[in-house]
């Protein structure tokens, strides 16, 4: 499976943009790029996922890089809530949901007031 | 709904006890997964669910049995507890097959073993 790499920590100001990387540079072709968050002392969450072009929703934006060799989960206003593990895992496409999600120890973000 | 409920909330076991975690699910998903997170890592698989009746090892099943009793429960069982299963442990249940990608996670069962 393919690995991804991101940074153990950052640290981000409350209501200022907050931009997440991640790399994957083994990524193949089929590979989704899933992005969950934890809350402490709860069960992860989905974010958001993408293939190859960049996605939105309600919670963040996902920015793919053209090569998809690195990718960049977007919060556009941080909030004291989103302070969390921010996981970045790769997931095979099978048939039309990932296969199994491998987490690594993903970004421990914190938001100053 | 309650999306995906796990009993009990916390455990405390003697080493060589045996438990069973369970794991409920109300969303109609097909597929289900039980995590194990020690402190300061990420999440790694023991066993999944692809569909009721099937059941596969995952990253880290040694020490653990699973049960699909239902489409809605799938349920965790430690024959014979040792410390190194101390642990918190998440399930969680996503729709295969479907373009439904997210997987819903439980709230966690934080297990020692002494």
């Amino acid at each position: 499976d393919a690995k991804t790499t991101q940074p153990n920590s950052m640290e981000s100001n409350e209501e200022e943009p907050v931009h997440l990387p991640c790399n994957h540079s083994t990524i193949s072709g089929t590979d989704y790029i899933h992005w969950y968050r934890q809350l402490p002392s709860q069960g992860p969450e989905y974010v958001i996922h993408g293939l190859t072009s960049n996605v939105n929703n309600r919670m963040a934006s996902l920015a793919i890089a053209e090569d998809r060799k690195s990718s960049t989960l977007i919060l556009h206003r941080a909030t004291l809530r989103d302070a969390a593990v921010y996981y970045c895992i790769l997931g095979r496409d099978y048939g039309g949901s990932q296969g199994n999600l491998i987490f690594g120890k993903g970004t421990k973000l914190s938001v100053k007031p | 709904n309650a999306g995906v409920t796990q009993t009990p909330k916390f455990q405390v076991l003697k080493t060589g006890q045996s438990m069973t975690l369970q794991c409920a699910q109300d969303m109609n998903h097909n597929s289900m997964y039980w995590y194990r997170q020690d402190p300061g890592m990420g999440l790694r698989l023991i066993y999944y669910s692809a569909s009721e009746g099937t059941t596969d090892k995952g990253e880290v099943p040694n020490g653990y049995n699973v049960s699909r009793l239902n489409k809605r429960e799938f349920s965790l069982r430690l024959e014979s507890a040792a410390p190194s299963q101390t642990s918190v442990y998440f399930c969680a249940s996503t729709s295969y097959g479907t373009g439904v990608y997210e997987q819903y996670f439980g709230p966690g069962t934080r297990l020692t073993v002494t």
